[in-house]
């Protein structure tokens, strides 16, 4: 069955340090995004990514976040100067569909601890 | 302004039927959204509901009532691996999701 995939499943970095966090989405998805879940708080969305171009973004993708697709398979999250509030789950997920009108297949989730 | 709210946790037994109601809050509703989470794990998709009514699917139905706002998930049947968060999802959005904070089923034998 075909999956999200996400590198790496664990990463630590110093606070200030610049993080890039890897995705292969489902090869016949046109949707990507971006949501992170704090540790034991919920699933917040991040970006959303169409046609290669950001289609929207919440208030937390700041000018610290950026994403790209740089080639036909991958799909990046890049955090610039990490802060201790980064810290959490980064799930990337894909669709067939735009996100209000089906489902979103998550990858397992990248962690970031920043230190 | 967004606001989904279910409930922070819940028990029930092996064998039994579980209702898990949801109230949400959503601009530019385009369906609601049933997510089940185990803990450390991605959230896995259960159902999606765009019209008033119930949706079933195997174990799991979901409901929707677009005028009262609200939702909910029925499991029957339940199984020890039916343990885990259910998260009420809206769209907040034309392709952006918006999470409930999630119930947290116990499921006991």
């Amino acid at each position: 069955e075909p999956e999200v995939t996400q590198t790496p499943s664990h990463q630590v970095t110093q606070m200030g340090q610049e993080v890039i966090l890897r995705c292969v989405p489902i090869s016949n998805h046109l949707y990507f995004y971006w949501y992170r879940q704090i540790l034991g708080q919920k699933v917040e969305f991040l970006v959303s990514f169409y046609n290669n171009e950001i289609s929207e973004k919440s208030e937390i993708f700041d000018d610290q976040f950026s994403v790209e697709r740089p080639d036909g398979s991958n799909f990046t999250l890049k955090i610039r100067s990490t802060k201790l509030e980064d810290s959490a789950m980064y799930f990337c997920a894909s669709s067939e569909a735009r996100a209000s009108g089906g489902e979103l297949f998550f990858g397992e989730g990248s962690r970031l601890t920043v230190l | 302004g967004q606001n989904i709210d279910q409930p922070t946790e819940m028990t029930a037994t092996e064998g039994a039927i579980v209702q898990i109601n949801c109230t949400y809050q959503t601009s530019g509703f385009n369906g609601l959204f049933w997510y089940q989470q185990h803990a450390g794990e991605a959230p896995t998709f259960l159902s999606y509901n765009v019209l008033d009514g119930l949706e079933e699917k195997g174990r799991f139905s979901s409901f929707l009532s677009r005028s009262k706002g609200y939702s909910y998930l029925l499991l029957k049947e339940l199984q020890m691996k039916d343990s885990a968060s259910y998260l009420c999802v809206g769209t907040g959005g034309y392709n952006k999701l918006i999470f409930g904070a999630g119930t947290r089923l116990a499921v006991h034998p």
